[in-house]
């Protein structure tokens, strides 16, 4: 079974633009989640979709959005990009339901440079 | 706040020796806690997950970890290093709304 997978792997963007992360679950699972990782703040949680809509989320600005398809594909997007948006984004995928429903699943990340 | 406090930002053992990796959670409830491991430059793999089944839990790997709800700790352990196991490993729990907050992580260097 493959993978949680994220692209594209690497992004380099200028401030004020914008951009869109994918993430493909592993088959089956129908729950995704984001999260920013930095050196200054570690892992964060950003949302998390579940069946196309948007079950949680956390504490980022507005311009951190994201969307889920009904092949439980993700995307997420950040617009009018910041200096401080350079991170690496993960995805996660879960079951959703039955007995393993919560344990999550990561992709590789795709690392966000913004210049 | 729930939280979880990974006690040592570097770990330096040498090949063949124990590892021990400290966290420490806060709740008022048995919760859902996980161990994962970051290589460079890459994702996060879970090496063990503790759902209140049993309290000693055991991981791929090689590696365990014991939850000791007297003393708030989920500490990860392993007999015997190896080269390959160094790396980022964060402690995790699941909030009630099922988001996974994590510790600050520690890094674990492996000397020949």
């Amino acid at each position: 079974k493959a993978g949680v997978t994220q692209t594209p792997r690497y992004l380099i963007k200028t401030r004020g633009q914008q951009v869109t992360l994918s993430c493909s679950p592993i088959s089956g699972h129908r729950s995704v989640s984001w999260y920013q990782q930095t050196p200054g703040q570690g892992l964060q949680f950003l949302f998390e979709y579940f069946s196309e809509t948007q079950r949680n989320k956390g504490n980022f600005p507005g311009r951190f959005s994201g969307r889920q398809f009904s092949n439980s594909r993700s995307e997420m997007n950040v617009s009018t990009l910041e200096l401080g948006d350079s991170a690496l984004y993960l995805c996660a995928s879960s079951p959703g339901s039955g007995t393993a429903k919560n344990i999550q699943y990561f992709g590789a990340g795709t690392r966000l440079s913004v210049l | 706040a729930q939280s979880v406090t990974q006690l040592d930002s570097h770990v330096s053992v040498s090949e063949g020796t124990p590892v021990l990796l400290r966290c420490n959670y806060s709740s008022s409830y048995s919760p859902s806690l996980f161990w994962y491991v970051q290589h460079p430059n890459k994702g996060l793999q879970l090496l063990l997950k503790y759902t209140s089944a049993a309290t000693l839990v055991k991981g791929i790997n090689g590696f365990e970890a014991e939850f000791k709800k007297s003393e708030t700790s989920f500490h990860l352990t392993k007999p015997s290093a190896h080269m390959s196991d160094a790396a980022e490993y964060f402690c995790v729990r699941m909030d009630s709304s099922y988001k996974l907050i994590f510790g600050s992580g520690t890094r674990l260097l492996v000397r020949p």
